[in-house]
């Protein structure tokens, strides 16, 4: 009962690359988050969205594109791929009117991106 | 905006004795405390949450405490077993942001 799916487990692209990291959820969730998650570092906000087309900037947006074409999927974009961002990458979402009512987030199960 | 700070960041304990996760945050109004139990290779699943107006809560082995005057909570698991070895997160819900602030994750290694 995976409800929020990330298209890649495990992905290796080259410096330069362009990158798309897809995240997909079925619970018809307002909210969509891309996470970076690094040793020693906790979970860090990259971009965040709160309905279709809207996108918002979280605390480490450089570097990084998001597009919001539709409620369900939640792009996250690499322009140029360097090698400081290879990490694990996690999507999450969560209802409009969910948080502070009950439920939280639900995660996907991330990608580990490398980049060579 | 909000800010949660998790101590510690890691935590070795023998199995079947107790740990205590302790979480800090900054905005008052923060109203709902959830954590999150991350297993090696696996994605962060809820395990337990608290809302403002509740002191403890308790789910068979784990439970959770809020001290809103101290604006803290601490995540308590009794009787560790070796599957209670993960990373846990604790967050808060930062009412301005619609969203929740994290703290920076306690590894947790239970010794057989």
């Amino acid at each position: 009962d995976v409800k929020v799916t990330q298209s890649s487990r495990y992905l290796v692209k080259r410096t330069g690359e362009k990158v798309f990291l897809e995240c997909v959820q079925d619970m018809d969730h307002e909210n969509m988050f891309w996470y970076r998650q690094d040793p020693g570092l906790g979970l860090r906000l990259i971009y965040f969205s709160y309905d279709v087309k809207m996108k918002e900037k979280g605390d480490i947006p450089e570097g990084y594109s998001v597009s919001r074409e539709k409620k369900e999927r939640f792009s996250l974009i690499l322009e140029s791929a360097s090698t400081n961002q290879t990490s694990m990458y996690l999507c999450a979402s969560s209802s409009g009117t969910g948080i502070g009512r009950g439920g939280g987030y639900t995660f996907g199960s991330g990608t580990r991106l490398t980049v060579v | 905006g909000e800010n949660v700070e998790q101590h510690p960041s890691t935590l070795s304990v023998q199995e079947g004795d107790s740990a205590v996760i302790k979480c800090t945050y900054s905005d008052s109004a923060s109203n709902y405390f959830p954590w999150y139990k991350q297993e090696l290779g696996k994605r962060p699943q809820l395990i337990i949450d608290i809302r403002s107006n509740v002191g403890e809560k308790k789910d068979q082995r784990i439970a959770v405490t809020l001290n809103k005057t101290a604006k803290h909570f601490s995540l308590h698991i009794t009787e560790t077993q070796p599957e209670d070895s993960a990373v846990y997160f604790c967050a808060a819900y930062y009412n301005a942001g619609n969203m929740l602030t994290f703290g920076g994750g306690t590894r947790l290694m239970v010794k057989p």
